[in-house]
């Protein structure tokens, strides 16, 4: 069975601080997809990042980087100079290849406050 | 604009009645997908369908009802055999492949039972 923990239910920071937000998964399968969602007061869930077990290079695009090691089945999101806009619950995500419907299966989520 | 709209935004019920709550997308997706968020638990699925008039149960569908009539709506159904119905509601979408796509995700529903 497929399981997604993210331990901090809840950060909080200073603008410009760095953040990393931690996600750590368990699955069976040897191929599977990691995600990381955004979600905004607004409600909806934004995607930022999808990542595939064979790839464990890291990936920056402008503030935000992700750092997969398979090693440790952790897939940790750090944001350089955070800002108030950041301000979000992120989720951490875990799709199967073998998974019916392409289902994800989510942690708890991660709240991050920014203050100014 | 293409996207999710789901409505009502908010919703109250009394113990013991059905409510319906809507999600229609115009993104030319065929699969769609019922979520349901608890705060601390992330979110569970619920329900969701890959091509019309098929649909599949989730992890938590006890309580619950779909249909799936029309490419562009997947609307689901709290029936009063849900227990503990309070919650936000999440519709999304994705295209369908063997490769699991991203999910483009509605505003959702919130959901208060009286």
């Amino acid at each position: 069975a497929q399981k997604v923990t993210q331990a901090q239910t809840e950060i909080s920071v200073v603008e410009k601080e760095d953040v990393t937000l931690d996600c750590v998964y368990e699955t069976r399968d040897t191929t599977y997809y990691l995600f990381w969602y955004k979600q905004p007061p607004s409600g909806e869930l934004v995607f930022l990042i999808r990542r595939n077990s064979f790839d464990e290079q890291n990936e920056i695009s402008g503030r935000y980087s992700w750092n997969f090691q398979k090693s440790t089945s952790s897939f940790n999101f750090t944001i350089t100079a955070s800002q108030v806009v950041d301000s979000a619950v992120y989720f951490c995500a875990l799709s199967e290849r073998n998974n019916a419907g392409n289902m994800l299966t989510f942690g708890g989520g991660t709240r991050l406050m920014v203050k100014p | 604009d293409g996207g999710i709209t789901q409505s009502p935004k908010y919703l109250f019920r009394k113990e013991g009645q059905n409510v319906t709550l809507s999600c229609e997308q115009n993104l030319n997706h065929d699969a769609m997908y019922w979520y349901r968020q608890d705060p601390g638990q992330g979110l569970r699925l619920i329900y969701y369908s890959q091509i019309v008039n098929d649909f599949q149960k989730g992890d938590i569908a006890e309580g619950y009802s779909v249909s799936r009539e029309k490419k562009e709506s997947f609307p689901l159904t709290v029936t009063s055999a849900q227990k503990n119905p309070t919650a936000f509601y999440l519709c999304a979408s994705s295209i369908w492949g063997a490769i699991p796509g991203e999910l483009f995700f509605g505003e959702g529903s919130r959901l208060t039972v009286l």
